[in-house]
């Protein structure tokens, strides 16, 4: 199976700042077609997961272009511009590319300082 | 639009089974997939299995021998039965579907909290 680890667990921010949450995989995630399926979703309290980005980097519907990804093979990045307060809340990056099972990070809490 | 929506009896005793029914609609189960997650308390996500189009199935091989998704295309609704239940199953189940376009699981129901305790 591949291991999803994100860094850091915790991250305090302030209102306006600049946030980076990173996401490494235990093998490569670019599938034979060619496509790299690593995924973000943000999980408000109390809600259900939402994805944000898929496949590296692209925005799902409704998501601001503050939120933008980044990475390739193993390594990934989201970042968040200018975080507003409706940004808070847990990131979980997740892989299909190498399913089943489909895997997932264990989350990075984006909370204010 | 896609939606989905658990439905679960909340509380199981411990060494019991869990039933937990997904009810969809925006799509047909004929045509896609529907994956079950959960996820326990302040903790994170974990992929427990999917039922295809075409009733065919893939499990967690952790779970392998206790758990059973089925589903009824007629009803629009996907079911999950996890047996022989332990405290550590204490979890929110989701069912969530796939965007096969994009990738990712773009839809999600509300998610059902089950407890196990005696």
């Amino acid at each position: 199976d591949v291991v999803m680890t994100q860094t850091p667990l915790s991250l305090p921010v302030s209102l306006g700042d600049q946030a980076s949450i990173s996401c490494r995989s235990s093998q490569s995630l670019v599938h034979s077609n060619g496509n790299t399926y690593l995924h973000w979703y943000l999980q408000k309290p109390g809600q259900s997961p939402k994805l944000l980005i898929y496949k590296v980097s692209n925005r799902f519907s409704g998501v601001p272009d503050r939120f933008s990804g980044s990475g390739s093979g193993t390594d990934f990045t989201l970042k968040i511009n200018r975080v507003e307060a409706e940004d808070l809340g847990v990131y979980f990056c997740s892989q299909s590319t190498h399913v089943p099972p489909w895997t997932f990070g264990g989350g990075t809490k984006l909370e204010i300082k | 639009q896609v939606q989905l929506k658990e439905s679960g009896p909340g509380l199981v005793a411990p060494s019991q089974s869990l039933s937990i029914t997904c009810t969809v609609s925006g799509f047909s189960l004929t045509n896609y997939g529907v994956s079950w997650v959960r996820q326990p308390p302040g903790k994170g996500l974990e992929w427990l299995g999917v039922i295809w189009g075409d009733g065919s199935t893939n499990y967690h091989s952790a779970l392998i021998s206790r758990l059973n998704i089925s589903k009824d295309n007629s009803k629009s609704q996907v079911f999950l039965k996890l047996n022989s239940l332990q405290t550590d199953d204490t979890a929110t189940y989701y069912c969530a579907k796939e965007d096969y376009g994009k990738g990712g699981f773009a839809y999600w129901g509300q998610g059902t909290l089950v407890t196990v305790s005696a």
